[in-house]
């Protein structure tokens, strides 16, 4: 079945430490994306790419790196630079950035500072 | 920046009723998504009507698009216990000279009681 994979689904971070959320799909799509949802904001933007080896900065990229060396994945750090990594973070794609066709869901990664 | 915003926050009815959620935008757009969240998933795509269009259904969905009043809403008939759920619109956006990035309402949170 094509889809977004989203891996782990609960991730533990402590202070200061890096953490790197997974995002793998297979649906051929060349845009994907990363969201932040905190509860009552809805969802923010962080980094999106266009195309392999490719992407650029959302709404609130600080503390945030992504790398796409290949087709397939987007995988999301959340570094020590970032206060409050606190949050539910999803992962998308749609065939292209221009195309605004529907986006394709990840089931979402929860990450708790402890 | 938030483009999107659905109008209630939370609405409770009860199986069998019609619920209708509003949401307002900011500037032009090309298209207009609706989205579905089940609590703690991803997004799940309901449907999308393009700027020349007025009115799109899909089974017991209905929505309106009006851009002289940059605002759409989406109808749900004859609500079921399983509609509960966050739903959430969608518009298109521009990042540095990049068309296609999806901005994203807070959402309206549905609870249908049976």
């Amino acid at each position: 079945d094509g889809g977004i994979t989203q891996s782990p689904k609960y991730l533990f971070r402590k202070e200061g430490q890096n953490v790197t959320l997974s995002c793998e799909q297979n649906l051929n799509h060349d845009a994907m994306y990363w969201y932040r949802q905190d509860p009552g904001q809805g969802l923010r933007l962080i980094y999106y790419s266009q195309i392999v080896n490719d992407f650029q900065k959302g709404d609130i990229a600080e503390g945030y790196s992504v790398s796409r060396e290949k087709k397939e994945s987007f995988p999301l750090t959340v570094t020590s630079a970032q206060k409050n990594p606190t949050a539910f973070y999803l992962c998308a794609s749609t065939i292209a950035v221009t195309a605004l066709t529907e986006a394709f869901f990840g089931q979402g990664t929860r990450l708790t500072v402890v | 920046s938030q483009q999107g915003e659905e109008d209630p926050q939370a609405l409770s009815i009860q199986e069998g009723e019609n619920a209708t959620m509003n949401c307002s935008y900011k500037t032009s757009i090309n298209n207009l998504q609706w989205y579905r969240q089940n609590s703690g998933r991803g997004l799940v795509h309901l449907i999308l009507i393009r700027s020349n269009e007025r009115e799109k259904h899909s089974g017991r969905l209905r929505v309106t698009l009006d851009t002289s009043k940059k605002s759409s809403s989406l109808l749900i008939t004859a609500s079921r216990a399983a509609d509960t759920a966050s739903y959430f619109c969608a518009t298109d956006s521009y990042y540095g000279g990049s068309q296609g990035n999806l901005i994203f309402g807070k959402g309206t949170k549905l609870s249908v009681k049976p």
